[in-house]
């Protein structure tokens, strides 16, 4: 079993459109979750991160976390074609041996059409 | 600030060859990071480093090798390159390891292709 669970999509979707992205994890020490946006032939950049159960937005952007379900969710509202692009959670532990190691998922591939 | 460099861009090697990754970061971080990104299986973690002179191990670092003599550079060296390898190689840096926004920055990437 993977430590990191995400549908690899592809997703496509219409502009406007409620977007819901989703991992499952195995794993309870992982403690801090993040959401990288992958643009084609680019490197990942951070889009949000969080740390404890519940929400948080930015924008048109809501990251979810239920940490008893070990489930988090990537939530983009009124979708738009700039949105396209592969989109990657990752998770790491907490404490000072982690040296920040990440652990992504599998990547979903996100197309938003006009 | 140029943040994460990386080259070459892309390389086509032969099996066997033996070629040097190139990764710089001009934001003075310490933390450094390889990355492998194969499609539709996410990046795993090749070798990291928590400063010069110091590496360790990641997730698939068999075939790889790593040095860190200096804070900026992080080169990933491939010895005898076999198909397997034929990937795309991120490199990454972060000043904060372990808080929840230590973010990772990443380089553009380099494309290879061993035949």
């Amino acid at each position: 079993q993977k430590e990191v669970e995400q549908d690899p999509g592809p997703l496509s979707v219409p502009e406007g459109a409620i977007v819901s992205l989703n991992c499952t994890y195995s794993n309870s020490a992982f403690q801090y979750f993040m959401w990288y946006r992958q643009y084609s032939r680019k490197g990942p950049e951070l889009l949000m991160y969080t740390y404890s159960s519940g929400n948080k937005e930015d924008g048109r952007f809501t990251a979810q976390v239920d940490k008893s379900s070990k489930y988090i969710s990537l939530f983009i509202r009124d979708s738009q074609p700039s949105d396209s692009a592969t989109y990657l959670c990752a998770m790491k532990y907490a404490g000072g041996t982690s040296y920040g190691k990440l652990t992504f998922g599998q990547g979903t591939i996100l197309t938003v059409h006009p | 600030n140029a943040g994460v460099t990386q080259t070459p861009k892309f390389r086509i090697l032969k099996i066997g060859q033996s070629m040097t990754l190139q990764c710089a970061q001009d934001m003075n971080h310490n933390y450094m990071y390889w990355y492998r990104q194969d499609p539709g299986m996410g990046l795993k973690l090749i070798y990291y480093s928590v400063g010069a002179g110091i590496t360790d191990k990641g997730e698939v670092p068999n075939g790889y090798n790593v040095s860190r003599s200096t804070t900026e550079d992080f080169p990933l060296r491939l010895e005898l390159a076999a198909p397997s390898q034929t990937s795309v190689y991120f490199c990454a840096s972060s000043y904060w390891a372990d808080t929840p926004d230590g973010t990772q920055y990443f380089g553009p990437g380099t494309r290879l292709l061993v035949l």
